[in-house]
């Protein structure tokens, strides 16, 4: 079956990086796009980016242009992401999520990582 | 970028009525070319992943339970749940997909009256 396996907690300090990671099973992985949504504490969901697992495409959001990166590793079937200089508002439940149709990205997203949360703290 | 306003914030509702919860987006989102709204609806239970209940708003998502179900056209949409069950507590989500950024309702949180 589609599982989507995300790395775990981590605790960061401000303008430290982090990079999370999310391990995907039971589909062809070079098929599919991968996105990246993030949930602050008791807020609301917001798309970070996404990255053509087939051809390395990218496609940020651009309040997070050049913090942001997104990359896959098809030897591992893994999809990345690097937030660079990390400040409390980066604080957040950090989500993958598979492209629900392969040949039409960026649109809806049908399997969900189980969310990594990234604490920025002092 | 395209703003999505749900409304209202929350609701309660009884085991086995109706809830109704609104999702308007600042453009249209009605594909000219292929004739779809590109909107798509989550579930979002407490400590969990959202999950796809309706694209392009109204198709469920497979292994939905008919009892969801999603309208409207343009800018203005809707989901339905026609009975309640007790496994339906949740946030619920609105999200745009016609263009990037992919932008998200702010939720709208159902509850049992």
């Amino acid at each position: 079956q589609v599982k989507l396996v995300q790395s775990g907690a981590e605790v960061k300090e401000p303008g430290a990086s982090v990079k999370v990671s999310c391990k995907a099973s039971g589909f062809t992985f070079t098929h599919y796009g991968f996105n990246w949504v993030r949930q602050a504490p008791g807020q609301g969901l917001e798309w970070m980016g996404w990255i053509s697992a087939y051809n390395g495409h990218t496609n940020y959001a651009a309040k997070l242009q050049g913090r942001v990166t997104v990359t896959t590793d098809a030897s591992t079937n893994t999809a990345h992401i690097e937030v660079r200089s990390l400040t409390s508002d980066d604080t957040a439940v950090y989500f993958c999520a598979r492209d629900r149709v392969g040949v039409n990205p960026m649109k809806d997203f049908d399997y969900w990582g189980q969310g990594t949360l990234v604490t920025v703290s002092s | 970028d395209i703003v999505m306003t749900q409304s209202p914030d929350s609701v309660a509702v009884s085991l086995g009525e109706r809830a109704t919860i609104n999702c308007r987006s600042s453009q249209n989102i009605l594909s000219s070319s292929s004739g779809k709204n590109y909107l798509a609806w989550y579930r979002q239970k407490p400590g969990q992943p959202p999950e796809l209940l309706i694209y392009w708003a109204s198709t469920r998502q497979s292994g939905v339970p008919d009892r969801f179900s999603g309208s409207g056209s343009g800018t203005d949409f809707a989901l339905t749940i026609s009975s309640l069950q007790p496994e339906d507590v949740a946030v619920y989500y609105c999200q745009q997909a016609y263009t990037t950024p992919l932008t998200f309702g702010g939720g709208t949180r159902v509850e049992i009256k």
